[in-house]
């Protein structure tokens, strides 16, 4: 699986949005961006994923860029419980027993 | 009620030991997976299991051994526990079949070894 960079750390206060990019300039065409999120003390949880369309869901938007190399989780109004290491993984879509890889994510702090 | 169990929460072991992680989901999937957790390190694959079958295994050591006596169970078999094996170990699951198969986390077991 191609690899994701992430800036280590980002600060929000409640009630702003929250956007964390993730970039992947060698992903492969077959490779799925997949965002999940850690709390500590505690197992990681699915967020969202995408392939080349935006998509939404109840927890965030996820923004893909065009040319697929880039893309950012968008946490609109974010909690005193959106505070979490955010993992942005690609996995490629014929494996769906395949390993998630883990680097070191973004760690989100929310401020009141 | 809780989806992934994992047992016990809290474990101590002394150098040289033998234990056993449980880990039980009620999700109804047919994949199951090893993760682990050292201190400040990323999240780390160990093994991961389809029908009771061994899929992939990422961990160089003999000395650990996953266990699947139901389809809903994966246990992890650790012995010759060494201080360097303190970490979470977390167990998810996922149903296959389809490309998307999110995994689900437990909330996993610290262990400690002294």
């Amino acid at each position: 699986d191609a690899k994701t960079t992430q800036p280590d750390s980002m600060e929000s206060t409640e009630g702003e949005t929250v956007h964390l990019p993730c970039s992947h300039a060698t992903i492969s065409g077959n490779e799925y961006i997949y965002w999940y999120r850690q709390v500590p003390l505690q197992g990681p949880e699915y967020v969202t994923h995408g392939l080349q369309q935006n998509t939404t869901n109840s927890m965030a938007f996820l923004a893909i860029a065009s040319d697929r190399k880039s893309s950012t989780l968008i946490l609109p109004h974010v909690s005193l419980r959106d505070a979490a290491v955010y993992h942005c993984i690609l996995r490629v879509a014929s494996s769906s027993f395949s390993k998630l890889v883990f680097g070191q994510g973004t760690s989100l702090s929310v401020v009141p | 009620d809780p989806k992934i169990i994992q047992k016990p929460k809290y474990l101590v072991a002394v150098t040289g030991s033998e234990k056993i992680l449980i880990c039980e989901q009620y999700l109804g999937h047919n994949a199951m997976y090893w993760y682990r957790q050292s201190a400040k390190k990323p999240l780390e694959f160990m093994f991961s299991y389809s029908y009771q079958k061994l899929m992939d295994n990422q961990t160089a050591s003999s000395r650990f051994q996953p266990q699947s006596s139901k389809k809903n169970h994966l246990d992890l078999q650790i012995t010759a526990l060494k201080p360097d094996d303190s970490a979470t170990y977390f167990c998810a699951s996922s149903q296959l079949g389809g490309f998307y198969a999110e995994q689900f986390f437990g909330p996993g077991t610290r262990l400690t070894v002294l």
